[in-house]
């Protein structure tokens, strides 16, 4: 059971260049998430997903995209890369159902370089 | 969701019991508290969470105080693996919150040998 699957590691871009980066989960979790963490600070949502197919925005949207094709795969994509977004991005998911719900289970994280 | 308050720092010896406390004084009354930790950067692992009982797991021990204003996470027994980044979240369970979490600042525990 892999759990949560985010590609790639590690990633260099140059300003103004596109990249997208995957999460993969196979848990069938209806709810996914994508957080960036700088340093020193605690995660910040970027975008969520409650289900295949929907997506809201989160605390810092700016700058980026997602896309939930398929329930397990969440995208966020980067349309043109700015130094700001030098981060370590996270992706997570997470079973919610009014009253009920599993812990979140968090990638290994993708770090992101912008030069 | 309401703000969590947490000491920045906090040491332990090993094989000691570490207490990290957590101040959540404007806590709704369906709001539970949740602990999280990070590994060294690692993606935040899950440990325990509860709403006004106290709850033990294999991992560690949740503290409530009655009036719920505060928390006490317990990790009985301290190993050098312990030493870690730890938040204290609050969060709705009535399916409003679309399991948004909130990360504060954390405490970072370091386990001393």
């Amino acid at each position: 059971n892999a759990g949560v699957t985010q590609t790639p590691k590690f990633r260099v871009l140059k300003t103004g260049q596109s990249m997208t980066l995957l999460c993969a989960q196979d848990m069938n979790h209806e709810y996914m998430y994508w957080y960036r963490q700088d340093p020193g600070m605690g995660l910040r949502l970027i975008h969520y997903s409650v289900g295949e197919g929907t997506t809201a925005k989160g605390e810092v949207p700016d700058g980026y995209n997602v896309s939930r094709l398929k329930k397990q795969n969440f995208l966020l994509g980067l349309e043109s890369a700015a130094p700001s977004q030098t981060s370590v991005y996270f992706c997570a998911s997470s079973y919610e159902a009014g009253g009920a719900s599993t812990e979140a289970f968090f990638g290994q994280g993708t770090r992101l370089t912008v030069v | 969701d309401a703000k969590t308050t947490q000491p920045p720092s906090m040491d332990c010896a090993e094989g000691r019991a570490a207490n990290l406390p957590c101040n959540h004084s404007t806590i709704s009354g369906n709001e539970y508290v949740y602990w999280y930790r990070q590994i060294h950067s690692q993606g935040p692992q899950y440990i325990i969470h509860g709403l006004k009982n106290n709850e033990t797991n294999e991992m560690a021990s949740l503290i409530i105080t009655e009036d719920r204003k505060s928390s006490t996470l317990i990790l009985p027994h301290a190993t050098l693996r312990d030493t870690a980044v730890y938040y204290c979240i609050v969060r709705v369970l009535d399916g409003t919150s679309y399991g948004k979490l909130t990360f504060g600042q954390g405490t970072i525990l370091t386990v001393h040998p």
